[in-house]
């Protein structure tokens, strides 16, 4: 398996504009995560799925950010419109099962600059 | 609420010796307690594990004390290599959530 697959690895935007960062979890994966790291903040739970159906959206900054999983294989986190306090990296995961018991596999993160 | 937090940003020592990277957390409910490294450039990779009913585990090269008393984890890097150069988190949590700590930067000198 690949891994999880996540695009792009590099987005350099303008404020206001329009952002969407994509992800392909791990095939048999039911569980899909969504993070923000930043140096400030370290690693936040943004927002996550079982069975393409959002669980838990309270990480989710407000309503600019929006996120979906229109099926088992990808899921997109959009930010409209973005601002210049958005960069960070942003990072997918994916799990089997639920829960800190359950590893979660993380993709390599798309680095989100806005201008 | 949740804090998850660490001793020390960053961490320098001499390849071929031991490091050890300090957590402490805050949530007493907290039972499961994960060590994650993430190269520059990549996301953040599962290490080693423990439940909240041990005190020690340990895997390879990796060990992993827990103390609840306290609420403080840490990692141990035994004959550390210039490979294990990256940042180190901890994460708590129980069946429903996971939280992450802010990551330690741990540099291997040569």
């Amino acid at each position: 398996d690949a891994g999880v697959i996540q695009s792009p690895r590099h987005e350099v935007t303008e404020m206001g504009q329009e952002v969407t960062l994509r992800c392909k979890p791990i095939s048999g994966h039911d569980y899909l995560f969504w993070y923000r790291q930043t140096m400030m903040r370290g690693l936040e739970l943004l927002i996550y799925f079982n069975n393409n159906v959002p669980i838990d959206d309270s990480g989710m900054p407000e309503d600019r950010f929006s996120a979906k999983m229109p099926n088992a294989s990808f899921s997109t986190l959009k930010i409209q419109p973005s601002e210049p306090r958005d960069s960070a990296v942003y990072f997918c995961a994916s799990s089997f099962l639920a829960g800190a018991y359950n590893e979660q596999f993380f993709g390599p993160g798309t680095r989100l600059t806005v201008l | 609420g949740e804090s998850v937090g660490l001793h020390l940003p960053t961490l320098s020592v001499q390849e071929g010796d031991n490091s050890i990277i300090n957590c402490a957390y805050s949530n007493s409910a907290s039972d499961y307690f994960i060590w994650y490294k993430q190269e520059s450039g990549k996301g953040p990779q599962f290490i080693i594990d423990i439940r909240s009913n041990m005190d020690k585990r340990q895997g390879q090269r990796v060990t992993v004390l827990l103390n609840k008393t306290v609420k403080h984890l840490s990692l141990q890097i035994a004959a550390t290599q210039p490979g294990d150069s990256a940042i180190y988190f901890c994460a708590t949590g129980s069946a429903r959530q996971l939280t992450f700590g802010s990551g330690t930067q741990l540099t291997v000198l040569p």
